[in-house]
């Protein structure tokens, strides 16, 4: 059973089109969180939201958390191809710095220049 | 260099077995984390450890181990390997509000 979905699983877009990618379960979690991974390196932490409404924004990427901590969304303004990797949300369940994530299977984005 | 260290970074090996990957995690982290990533199952959990106690298992295979030594280094040892083992593994430690992984050893089984 898959904890956490990820839609659409491949994005392909042009150079500053605009993207929403989803991170949906019907799992609520203590925090959630957004990790990018480039081939043949380990996914690298973009942002944590922990709020249930939480919006956090990091420059041209925007996050939301759903109100009631199950969902959430990353939009991308204007891509450029440095965007292009794959994006993974991860559901914690825990607090402090002993928590174990859980991952969804991650939206492959590809943005051509 | 994310400061989380995985060795080695690639590991050829055939079926029946055995290898070691190992992990050190960023200073001061007490937990690692090792994870399996394939293309069809994603980023699977294994297992954690803090501080040299196992603290959860995830869907790791009993021809898999795990320990945490002293030094806090980590290693996984797997066994009896199979072609299905063939993927990315990736230890991680852990801070308050994210991981930090290591670039993974990828693993192929022939």
């Amino acid at each position: 059973t898959q904890l956490l979905e990820q839609s659409p699983q491949f994005l392909s877009i042009q150079e500053g089109e605009n993207l929403t990618v989803y991170c949906n379960s019907s799992s609520v979690f203590s925090s959630l969180q957004w990790y990018r991974q480039e081939p043949g390196e380990g996914p690298v932490l973009l942002v944590t939201v922990v709020t249930g409404g939480e919006v956090k924004k990091l420059k041209r990427l925007t996050f939301q958390f759903g109100d009631a901590r199950k969902d959430s969304s990353l939009h991308i303004t204007a891509a450029q191809p440095g965007d292009t990797g794959l994006y993974l949300c991860a559901g914690a369940r825990g607090g402090g710095s002993n928590y174990k994530l859980t991952f969804g299977k991650g939206t492959l984005l590809t943005v051509n220049p | 260099d994310s400061g989380v260290t995985q060795t080695p970074k690639h590991l050829i090996t055939a079926t029946g077995q055995r290898v070691t990957l190992r992990c050190s995690p960023r200073s001061g982290d007490l937990s690692v984390y090792w994870y399996q990533q394939s293309l069809d199952q994603g980023l699977q959990f294994l297992i954690q450890y803090y501080n040299g106690e196992e603290r959860a298992k995830g869907n790791i295979l009993e021809r898999f181990s795990a320990q945490q030594f002293p030094d806090l280094h980590s290693e996984l040892n797997l066994s009896s390997l199979e072609l299905g083992d063939s993927a990315l593994y990736f230890c991680a430690s852990s801070a308050q509000y994210g991981y930090t992984f290591g670039s993974g050893t990828r693993l192929t089984v022939v």
